[in-house]
């Protein structure tokens, strides 16, 4: 298996350009999420899937789009980039929300810079 | 809402000795799941531990245990034999068993393993 994977590692984007970050698992997870790590604040949701066409909104997710089209693959776009969304976003999955299955697997991480 | 806190923004331990993160959070469920992640430079998260609420005893594994204390809403992560290689960030997350809801994360401890 290859866990989670995000593409791309690294990406530098100006104001107002969009811009999608991809995230895919394997492990046939129903749930899915984005987070955005910044400096002193721990990681913070954006957007959580907990199936195949279901989505819904975490705790910061203004400016940020998703979709969940297959069980697979989470991507979460930016729509007008802004400074403020500087950050590294960790994509995770896990296979629900029950007792003996919880533990969320995280991606290698996205390093996002907008000038 | 819950919340989770760490009141140690960095913490330094001896090679070899032993080292306490400290990890708080406030929750009016009586079922839910406790986590520690450890970040390197990498950025990778990846799991330390976990613990069910329901579970008495303590969660261990090998050289990584907490102290799970309900009542008082503490989960604090005792490191032994500390080894230079777990010089990282330790995030606490939280996770409720009321369907399908996401991790909630502390802001973070860094640890620096002085040889």
């Amino acid at each position: 298996n290859a866990g989670v994977t995000q593409t791309p590692k690294f990406q530098v984007l100006k104001t107002g350009q969009s811009m999608t970050l991809q995230c895919a698992q394997d492990m046939n997870h129903e749930y899915m999420s984005w987070y955005r790590q910044d400096p002193g604040m721990g990681l913070r949701l954006i957007h959580y899937s907990v199936g195949a066409g279901i989505t819904d909104q975490g705790e910061v997710p203004n400016g940020y789009n998703v979709s969940r089209s297959t069980t697979e693959d989470f991507p979460l776009r930016l729509l007008s980039a802004a400074p403020s969304q500087t950050s590294v976003y960790f994509c995770a999955s896990s296979y629900s929300g029950f007792r003996d299955t919880d533990t969320q697997y995280f991606g290698p991480g996205t390093r996002l810079t907008v000038l | 809402a819950q919340t989770v806190t760490q009141s140690q923004p960095e913490m330094s331990v001896q090679e070899a000795e032993t080292v306490t993160l400290s990890c708080t959070y406030d929750t009016s469920e009586s079922d839910y799941y406790l986590f520690w992640y450890k970040q390197p430079p990498s950025r990778q998260m990846i799991l330390v531990i976990r613990q069910e609420a329901y579970k008495q005893q303590n969660a261990t594994e090998n050289r990584f245990s907490v102290n799970f204390q309900k009542a008082a809403k503490s989960f604090s992560l005792k490191i032994s034999d500390s080894q230079l290689g777990d010089a990282a960030m330790y995030f606490c997350a939280y996770r409720g068993n009321s369907g399908n809801t996401p991790l909630v994360f502390g802001k973070g401890t860094r640890l620096s393993v002085i040889a």
